[in-house]
């Protein structure tokens, strides 16, 4: 079984841009949550979806939004990029509407400059 | 606090045992989790412990929950070079929000 793919891995960006992350779950799976990982903050949760409904939602400005679609293909945006969304954007995915496994991809890391 | 607290650094000799420790928040998690990351790699699930055990044992991998406490302990046996990397606690606060404390940096030595 495939694990939990994101696209693209690197992503080079100057503030004032919007960028478009992607993840595809592992097939079968219906939620995949976002995570934005920096040196400073830790993990930190963004959002969460199933069936192309966002369940919760994290601490983070109006500028990160998601959305998923049909086949459980998830995306999250950024807008109006600022120096401190430099991180590694990570998504996760589980089976069901109960969280107990949940695999996470590899990551996209995002720079700002 | 709201921090799940765990240790930042942890060296040890290969072949000996580590143990990595977490504290966490809050009482009504359902579940709690460690997590493993290499460099420039995501996460990886080692192993999940559900708030109602007290031990869970998976190869290696022993996992020690107390309650009252509020702590989690990771226990590695036998523990290898390849097992350096950044080790994650992560609690469930409901629904699919995972929260994780700032990771222990696990530095196996031959």
């Amino acid at each position: 079984k495939a694990g939990v793919t994101q696209t693209p891995r690197y992503l080079i960006k100057t503030r004032g841009q919007q960028v478009t992350l992607s993840c595809s779950p592992i097939s079968g799976h219906r939620s995949v949550s976002w995570y934005q990982q920096t040196p400073g903050q830790g993990l930190q949760f963004l959002f969460e979806y199933f069936s192309e409904t966002q369940r919760n939602k994290g601490n983070f400005p109006g500028r990160f939004s998601g959305r998923q679609f049909s086949n459980s293909r998830s995306e999250m945006n950024v807008s109006t990029l600022e120096l401190g969304d430099s991180a590694l954007y990570l998504c996760a995915s589980s089976a069901g509407q109960g969280l107990i496994e949940q695999f996470f991809g590899p990551g996209t890391r995002l720079t700002v400059l | 606090g709201e921090d799940v607290e765990q240790s930042l650094f942890l060296s040890v000799r290969e072949g000996d045992s580590s143990v990595i420790n977490c504290t966490y928040t809050d009482s009504s998690s359902t579940y709690l989790y460690w997590y493993k990351q290499e460099p420039g790699a995501g996460l990886q699930l080692l192993t999940y412990i559900f708030s109602n055990m007290d031990m869970k044992q998976d190869q290696r991998l022993t996992v020690l929950l107390n309650k009252k406490d509020k702590h989690l302990s990771l226990r590695i046996a036998d523990t290898q070079t390849g097992d350096s990397a950044i080790y994650f606690c992560a609690e469930n606060r409901g629904y699919s929000t995972l929260t994780f404390g700032k990771g222990t940096m696990l530095l196996v030595s031959p």
